[in-house]
């Protein structure tokens, strides 16, 4: 079945400091990658998708680049500010296994500190 | 705004008791789904609807029954042969199924926080 691997945490940074989570998956066809982002006693907010190869999702100066090669969505940040601090989900939707929509795998979750 | 609302934020439950989270979406969204958050963990699938007056078993399905009489609603009932319902429950929706839905993403509430007294 599909699954989903992301690096060990949890993940201490500075403030302005270069980020960098990876995220690897095993999946059959050509499914769609998400990265979510989850705050302290919050649900999971959207924070970039990609839905083919070599497609880069952005967005609050987070990126990701779909890598069909390397089965990886890596999610990226140049500067990560003390915000940022939060669980960090990679995820795959892909249609099959008896069902007809994309069910969604995720990843076990990062956590990211950032300290000022 | 359009949002999903969860609720109770925080639920306790007795030996043997049934309790029920609900869930309420203003999306207009058709697919509806019910995801449990242990720690350290990611999200694992309890139940999930694709349509009013139909749902199906996630991966853990087992100790816990839905209903989905109408689009907006998908309430979760936890019961009693559940024996280790502490977690956090998360409520998701997404815009369609069939073959564009691994194209969109899902909208996810607040969560409820279940415990045990």
């Amino acid at each position: 079945g599909d699954s989903v691997t992301q690096m060990e945490g949890p993940v201490t940074l500075s403030e302005e400091a270069f980020l960098t989570i990876n995220c690897t998956y095993t999946a059959t066809g050509y499914p769609s990658l998400f990265w979510y982002v989850q705050y302290p006693g919050e649900g999971l907010q959207l924070l970039l998708k990609a839905t083919k190869a070599d497609d880069k999702g952005s967005n609050k100066g987070f990126e990701a680049t779909y890598r069909k090669e390397t089965t990886s969505f890596h999610l990226e940040k140049g500067s990560v500010q003390v915000s940022d601090s939060a669980v960090y989900f990679c995820a795959l939707s892909n249609i099959g296994g008896g069902t007809s929509y994309g069910k969604l795998t995720f990843g076990q979750g990062t956590i990211l500190t950032v300290h000022p | 705004d359009g949002g999903i609302t969860q609720s109770p934020k925080y639920l306790f439950r007795k030996e043997g008791q049934n309790v029920t989270l609900s869930c309420e979406q203003n999306l207009n969204h058709d697919a509806m789904y019910w995801y449990r958050q242990d720690p350290g963990q990611g999200l694992r699938l309890i139940y999930y609807s694709q349509i009013v007056n139909d749902f199906q078993k996630g991966d853990i399905a087992e100790g816990y029954s839905v209903s989905r009489e109408k689009k907006e609603s998908f309430p979760l009932t936890v019961t009693s042969a559940q024996k280790n319902p502490t977690a956090f429950y998360l409520c998701a929706s997404s815009i369609s199924h069939g073959t564009g839905g691994k194209y969109q993403p899902q909208h996810f509430g607040d969560g409820t926080r279940l415990s045990i007294l």
